[in-house]
């Protein structure tokens, strides 16, 4: 499998649930990303992770908690979420911080 | 503040006639800049980027984009525009540790 894949490509959860987005590159990159898409907004970045330690977080509320175990792979956890929470979550990777961005296809994300 | 601007919210064009889209960016002597598109549903695909050398870049899908320093921006163009252009598309510019993403152009095509 090549490219950066997401899992899963939707989802749907109740405000009180616990779920979890994953990302996963296989480009041999060194940064990863997590972004929101809402519609009618612009793109959201939330968090940046390079060399799998948290460079950049956005302000992002408490509920979302990103993960990075290895350069490979980038977790979202979901807690308690709020129905404007509802969205399109986007992964990326980059070779380093600043750099070309290559996108997953995105979990669409419906919060009721 | 760094920042990307893309003035057009929405346009749209019929098939076969030439496009352009606007971008501006606000930092840098030298940016890195790139154009991504984005179908429905969809992550976003890259099309083309410019870091350095000549100012006009090509690209994937028959797109071109043109960086003028001294107007600050990096136009994305296509002589003659598919049905299946028909998308989202987003102008960025590189910082430190991250890029900056204009709003988004929504490009309709009618046939």
């Amino acid at each position: 499998e090549t490219g950066v894949t997401q899992t899963p490509r939707h989802l749907v959860m109740g405000m009180t649930n616990k779920k979890s987005l994953k990302c996963e590159q296989h480009l041999g990159h060194n940064a990863m990303y997590w972004y929101k898409q809402s519609a009618k907004k612009p793109l959201e970045l939330m968090f940046v992770y390079s060399l799998e330690e948290r460079v950049e977080n956005n302000s992002v509320p408490s509920r979302f908690s990103p993960e990075c175990p290895n350069s490979s792979h980038l977790f979202l956890h979901l807690h308690t979420l709020q129905p404007e929470d509802s969205a399109l979550y986007l992964c990326a990777s980059s070779l380093q911080g600043g750099e070309t961005q290559y996108f997953g296809p995105g979990t669409r994300l419906l919060v009721l | 503040a760094q920042s990307v601007t893309q003035p057009d919210i929405h346009i749209t064009v019929s098939e076969g006639a030439s496009l352009e889209l606007r971008c501006n960016y606000s930092y840098g002597a030298t940016p890195y800049l790139f154009w991504y598109v984005q179908s429905p549903g969809q992550g976003l695909q890259l099309l083309l980027k410019y870091f350095s050398g000549d100012t006009l870049v090509q690209g994937i899908k028959g797109f071109e984009a043109e960086f003028k320093r001294s107007q600050s921006s990096f136009n994305l163009r296509k002589p003659s525009v598919h049905w299946s252009d028909a998308a989202e598309y987003f102008c960025a510019e590189a910082g430190a540790n991250n890029l900056f993403f204009g709003t988004g152009t929504r490009l309709t095509v009618i046939p």
